[in-house]
This record gives C-alpha cells, structure tokens and sequence, in this order.
C-alpha cells in the first residue's frame, strides 16, 4: 500500500464548478499537509500548507485536513480555465536527525472548460 | 531574487554517458533535495541535504551522486545514464525543519 494514495483524475469540470480533490494516507505520524499546483512543463508551486486537523481558507481555495480519517482535501470554489493543471498533495512527518520526511501524492491532472 | 534555478531545461545522453545537473538557490536554504518525476509515481526523493558538507540518501539513490560543498549549490551526477533514468527532476530547497519546499523549473533528462 502506498502511503499516499491521489487519484489521478483527468477530471474536467465547467467553468465555475466548485472541484473538489482529495488524497488519502497511511502513515499517523504526519504533521503537516500541503497542496501543490503544478502547470504543464513547471515545477509544483505550494499553494496551501496546513498543520493538524481542520480547514484553512485562501480567496477561492479551502485545505481540510481530517487526521482521524487519515483523509486531506482541496476545494477550489468558482473554478477558472487558468486553475487547470496538476494538483499534488503532500504530507511530512519529522525524521532522523531532526529532518523531515516528505510524500507527494502522484498528482490530480484538472481541466476547467471555459 | 531568483530562487531556484536548474541548468540545462532539456539533455538527452546515450546509455552510459555521464553528466552534472546543476542546481542552485539565493535563499540561504539549509535543506536542498533533489527528485524525479515519473507518470503515475509521483515525486520521488533521490538525494537531500541538510547543510553544506552534509548529504544523504533518499527513496531512489542507486545511478546518482551528490555534494554540497556551498550553501548555494547542490549538483546532482548521472554516473553512468540508463534509459530507466529518463525522467524530468526536480531540485528543491527551504529552510532547516518543517516547511514549504521550493521547487524549482526541472530538468527534462531523456537516455537512449
């Protein structure tokens, strides 16, 4: 079982449509939750980082992050053609050393249609 | 403050051919990783370190070397390509603990 499991998508959705993507994990031991947002031929951009249990909100996008589910979501509300791209979820946890461990899900390809 | 950069965008090598990827930040960063991106794998962690002197191995290490001999700097090496090295890596930084990680554009790496 992987540690981090995302589903893949594609998943297009109309322009306006409130997307909802989710990642589930494994590992208990992770503290801290973060959303990646990955255009075509880019490096993954943060665009919420979470830590615990609960929601965070920024302008269209809400992180929730449910620790006893084992289970993190991203809600992007009144969806644009430019929020489409990859979406990566990952989770760390402290290591050896003081160090910590990241996991990336395998990403969630979203297109919005205009 | 350009934050991190990866030369080349694009290499391809033939089976057994060596080379450098380089990677570079202006954040005073401790922490520099390096992944690969493959479909449906993910970001997988080849090599990291946490300060200059200091690296250690990650997820996928076996075909790469890495030093850090500046806080700056953190250049990846291909010993010997294999096809299966194909892929497009990534070079991250960010500060010592928890926190957000830095990507930078990638290093689209073809091996016939």
């Amino acid at each position: 079982q992987k540690e981090v499991e995302q589903d893949p998508g594609p998943l297009s959705v109309p322009e306006g449509a409130i997307v909802s993507l989710n990642c589930t994990y494994s590992n208990s031991a992770f503290q801290y939750f973060m959303w990646y947002r990955q255009y075509s031929r880019k490096g993954p951009e943060l665009l919420m980082y979470t830590y615990s249990s609960g929601n965070k909100e920024d302008g269209r996008f809400t992180a929730q992050v449910d620790k006893s589910s084992k289970y993190i979501s991203l809600f992007i509300r009144d969806s644009q053609p430019s929020d489409s791209a990859t979406y990566l979820c990952a989770m760390s946890a402290e290591g050896n050393s003081g160090t910590y461990k990241y996991i990336f899900g395998t990403g969630t390809r979203l297109k919005v249609l205009a | 403050n350009a934050g991190v950069t990866q030369t080349p965008k694009f290499q391809v090598l033939k089976t057994g051919q060596s080379m450098t990827l380089q990677c570079a930040q202006d954040m005073n960063h401790e922490y520099m990783s390096w992944y690969r991106q493959d479909p449906g794998m993910g970001l997988r962690l080849i090599h990291y370190s946490v300060g200059a002197g200091i690296t250690d191995q990650g997820e996928v290490p076996n075909g790469y070397n890495v030093s850090r001999s500046t806080t700056e700097d953190f250049p990846l090496r291909l010993l010997s390509a294999a096809p299966s090295q194909t892929s497009v890596y990534f070079c991250a930084s960010k500060v010592a603990g928890a926190g957000e990680q830095f990507f930078g554009p990638g290093t689209r790496l073809t091996v016939l």
